[in-house]
């Protein structure tokens, strides 16, 4: 069974790079054809794509954070990460990382989320 | 992009009635790529539905998912204590993958 685990520091300053990792269980994240994924959550709102990063290494983003967003892979890991540039207290959410499954590109499987506060 | 917007925004309802939770697109999703999700406070989103009708693994059959095109509905048969939530839905045929607002289905 895929575990997902969100980590990184909870509090970034305003101008800074958030920078986040998700740490994968219960299998390898290069075998397989995967999508994934980032999404985030500001309090009391909805869900927001933010991007992700295909097996062979291939990403695509959201054009809403422009050129702010680069998701990588570190196999050796078994993690993907999330840095987001610029940060602004619009940035402040959760954020989840997820991942598909062989029979929908849907959400299958979740980290808990992590909680990002922007603030000097 | 296509906008999703759900209604309504909030149902009160008791347990034992039956939920109907509508998903309109501002443009046809393509191959039904729409997904519903349930989200409980302090949780991760949970996939309820995908490919607008196909139930997740281990999603109780009170739950089912309808529609094609722009217009999509989760249905909830008869709601359960656990039920009371807030529901997303959300598009993943066109990119950027986007979300509904979300409809809260509170008790009454």
């Amino acid at each position: 069974q895929v575990q997902l685990q969100e980590s990184g520091p909870g509090l970034v300053k305003p101008s800074q790079t958030l920078s986040l990792t998700c740490t994968v269980s219960g299998g390898s994240i290069s075998s397989g054809f995967y999508f994934w994924s980032w999404i985030r959550q500001p309090a009391g709102k909805g869900l927001e794509w933010m991007g992700h990063i295909y097996t062979s290494g291939s990403t695509k983003y959201n054009p809403s954070l422009k050129s702010r967003i680069t998701i990588s892979v570190d196999t050796s890991k078994n993690q993907f990460s999330l840095k987001l540039s610029s940060v602004t207290a619009a940035d402040a959410a959760v954020y989840y990382c997820a991942r598909d499954t062989e029979k929908t590109l849907a959400f299958y499987y979740w980290g808990q989320g992590t909680l990002v506060t922007v603030s000097s | 992009e296509i906008v999703l917007t759900q209604s309504p925004g909030t149902l009160s309802l008791s347990p034992g009635e039956r939920a109907s939770l509508s998903c309109r697109a501002s443009q046809s999703v393509s191959s039904s790529y729409l997904a519903w999700y349930q989200q409980k406070p302090g949780q991760a989103p949970r996939l309820l539905i995908y490919g607008a009708s196909s139930r997740a693994t281990g999603i109780p059959d009170r739950f089912s998912g309808s529609g094609s095109g722009t217009d999509f509905t989760l249905t909830i048969s008869r709601l359960e204590p656990e039920d009371f939530a807030v529901y997303y839905c959300q598009q993943y045929g066109s990119s950027p993958w986007t979300f509904g607002q979300g409809t809260k289905v509170e008790m009454k």
